[in-house]
């Protein structure tokens, strides 16, 4: 059984800080691994999907990074911002057959970047 | 290009009545899985519908049930609510073969009272 863990549950830096969430998975057969956003009451909005071929992708000022012998994935926020609060979230589909549609999760890392 | 919508956003029903929850998903996504979010169990997988038919299922009791219209759109039902269903309930939309990015929608806060 696939299981998610993120580390730290809670993260509170200066704005401006360069600043590393980290994920870790159990099962390394994996498709891919997505990194999610969530506002407080809100859904998931999809930052960064990596596919199992992929060690990094890019977007703005994200960077994600998967190792997928080590079942390990990075979110590098770079030059962080008070907008930046949120929680983050990342996900894996379970290997085999026709799992694409079911996430594990793992319970998020709460971010706030203070002014 | 639309995204995900989901309706109601708020529901608040009363132990023992029954709710049904809709999801419409990406013009084009034949994928619609449901999770449930709760603040002590994060995100649960409840079920996944692809192209009108169950293709995965969580580990929630048979009162949580869902279908797919043969316009990928689809409904979550929860019969005999209990005070502990009470969560916000988020449905996902994929393309549900490949390598497939999936997108939420705004979910639909449930309270049982």
């Amino acid at each position: 059984k696939q299981e998610v863990t993120q580390i730290p549950a809670a993260l509170s830096v200066p704005e401006g800080e360069n600043l590393v969430l980290n994920c870790s998975f159990t099962d390394s057969a994996i498709y891919n691994l997505q990194w999610f956003r969530q506002d407080p009451g809100k859904g998931l909005t999809s930052l960064l999907l990596i596919q199992s071929s992929q060690r990094e992708q890019t977007s703005g000022r994200l960077n994600a990074s998967l190792d997928k012998s080590s079942g390990r994935s990075t979110l590098y926020i770079a030059a962080s911002q008070p907008g930046d609060s949120a929680t983050y979230l990342c996900a894996v589909p379970n290997a085999g057959g026709t799992s694409y549609g079911k996430l594990t999760f793992g319970q998020g890392t709460i971010l706030t970047v203070h002014p | 290009k639309a995204g995900v919508t989901q309706t109601p956003r708020y529901l608040i029903k009363t132990r023992g009545q029954q709710v049904t929850l809709s999801c419409s998903p990406i013009s084009g996504h034949r994928s619609v899985s449901w999770y449930q979010q709760t603040p002590g169990q994060g995100l649960q997988f409840l079920f996944e519908y692809f192209s009108e038919t169950q293709r995965n299922k969580g580990n929630f009791p048979g009162r949580f049930s869902g279908r797919q219209f043969s316009n990928s759109r689809s409904e979550m039902n929860v019969s005999t609510l209990e005070l502990g269903d009470s969560a916000l309930y988020l449905c996902a939309s994929s393309a549900g073969t490949g390598v497939t990015e999936a997108f939420f929608g705004q979910g639909t806060r449930l309270t049982v009272v």
